[in-house]
């Protein structure tokens, strides 16, 4: 298996821009994670899907964030419109079960200017 | 006061040498990550135990329930062991408590 891929690898965008970050999870994983990782707040659990619905998004930032799973192989995490304090590392992982090892993708880092 | 206190903060050692980083945490929890994050910002899930001790290669990974306590050791230390190391219990919710890390670098 390839692991957890995310895309892009990198973005640069203006604030007030929508930026989309995508995820494909290891075939066969029920549990998808989106994490941000910034220098002041270490890494930070966004939101997880189970079987592609969302369980807790209580760490979403704010409405300009919102994520989707529409299938068991593809999620997309949105941020509309973008501000310079989203610059972040945006990272997903993905486990068979909540008890289990979570595998992380590359990240995608994200600037905002 | 964190709920995971990593020790040390940062740590730099010659090759070769024995390294022990410490986690210690105050939550109830059912299971503890210890994940690897290259300088490059990758991150690796090195172990994940609910007990006892895990051994992989010239890692070891020890916990005690008990006494709300984990370590990761590294035998014949390598300069590409160079990397942040991270601590994450894991609460009865199944949530990731993230550690703030132990950065470690290994000179030749």
């Amino acid at each position: 298996d390839a692991g957890v891929i995310q895309s892009p690898r990198h973005e640069v965008t203006e604030m007030g821009q929508e930026v989309t970050l995508r995820c494909k999870p290891i075939s066969g994983h029920d549990y998808l994670f989106w994490y941000r990782q910034t220098m002041m707040r270490g890494l930070e659990l966004l939101i997880y899907f189970n079987n592609n619905v969302p369980i807790d998004d209580s760490g979403m930032p704010e409405d300009r964030f919102s994520a989707k799973m529409p299938n068991a192989s593809f999620s997309t995490l949105k941020i509309q419109p973008s501000e310079p304090r989203d610059s972040a590392v945006y990272f997903c992982a993905s486990s068979f079960a909540l008890a289990q090892t979570q595998y992380f993708g590359p990240g995608t880092r994200l600037t905002v200017l | 006061k964190n709920e995971v206190e990593q020790s040390p903060q940062n740590l730099t050692a010659q090759e070769g040498e024995f390294i022990t980083i410490n986690c210690s945490y105050s939550v109830g929890i059912s299971a503890l990550h210890w994940l690897q994050q290259h300088p490059g910002g990758g991150i690796v899930s090195l172990f994940m135990l609910s007990s006892g001790k895990k051994k992989h290669g010239r890692l070891i990974a020890t916990i005690n329930i008990q006494e709300k306590h984990s370590s990761l050791h590294i035998t014949a230390s390598h300069p590409r062991d160079s990397a942040v190391y991270i601590c994450a219990p894991m609460d009865s919710n199944y949530q990731l408590i993230w550690g703030a890390g132990t950065k470690l670098i290994i000179k030749p």
